[in-house]
């Protein structure tokens, strides 16, 4: 597609209910990035994938998030076990670079958990 | 945490004014992009000015930047009630992004 586009955009789960968000970047970009965006802050870092490989993980909240991008393309974020603190906005972003420069972002993911 | 701060957190100007918004960081950057989000949207890149830039023009946006004192400024001239958003700063590594300063352009 034109640009990188997650589904669905918005998402309402129960307490303690799974989670699965997706994330289609845009074609042929090698770097994608998933972010957490609470209500009038700046996006936080989650994860970082090269390919299908994760490079980096360190933003994860807790193990009860999970990122995959099995094939290099598209990219699931699994919360499971959701909590009322995961209320956010999930955006994602790729990249042609080895790095992060010049990111182009999908409109995000809005998860309210109540 | 979030390694770059912009000031200020909000500015409201009337349609065809200067906005100026600053941010600083806290670590050696090799460069520094800035960003607009208009609400419940994703974030647009606007510019991205490397290390060995002091300052860089894209239409109406003029960024500085200044590394011994770790600081850049966004300033948008002739402001249009379409440069209604939040506007970040992001540095590379982790892609950190500061808490944004929300800028209100009235008609």
């Amino acid at each position: 597609g034109a640009g990188v586009s997650q589904s669905p955009r918005y998402k309402v789960a129960k307490r303690g209910q799974d989670v699965a968000l997706r994330c289609d970047p845009i074609s042929g970009h090698v770097s994608l990035f998933w972010y957490q965006q609470a209500l009038g802050q700046g996006p936080e870092f989650l994860t970082y994938f090269q390919n299908e490989a994760q490079l980096d993980k360190s933003g994860l909240p807790s193990d009860r998030f999970f990122a995959e991008r099995p094939e290099g393309s598209v990219s699931t974020l699994k919360i499971q076990r959701t909590q009322q603190e995961d209320s956010a906005v999930y955006l994602c972003a790729s990249s042609s670079r080895g790095t992060v420069l010049e990111a182009f972002f999908g409109q995000g993911t809005r998860l309210t958990v109540v | 945490s979030q390694q770059g701060e912009e000031d200020p957190q909000a500015l409201s100007i009337q349609e065809g004014e200067n906005a100026t918004m600053n941010c600083s960081y806290k670590t050696s950057i090799n460069n520094l992009q800035w960003y607009r989000q208009n609400s419940g949207r994703g974030l647009v890149h606007l510019i991205l000015i490397r290390s060995n830039e002091r300052e860089k023009h894209s239409g109406r946006l003029r960024v500085t930047l200044d590394t011994s004192k770790k600081s850049s400024s966004l300033l948008i001239t002739a402001s249009r009630a379409a440069d209604t958003a939040s506007y970040f700063c992001a540095t590379p590594g982790k892609y950190i992004f500061g808490t944004g300063t929300r800028l209100k352009v009235l008609a």
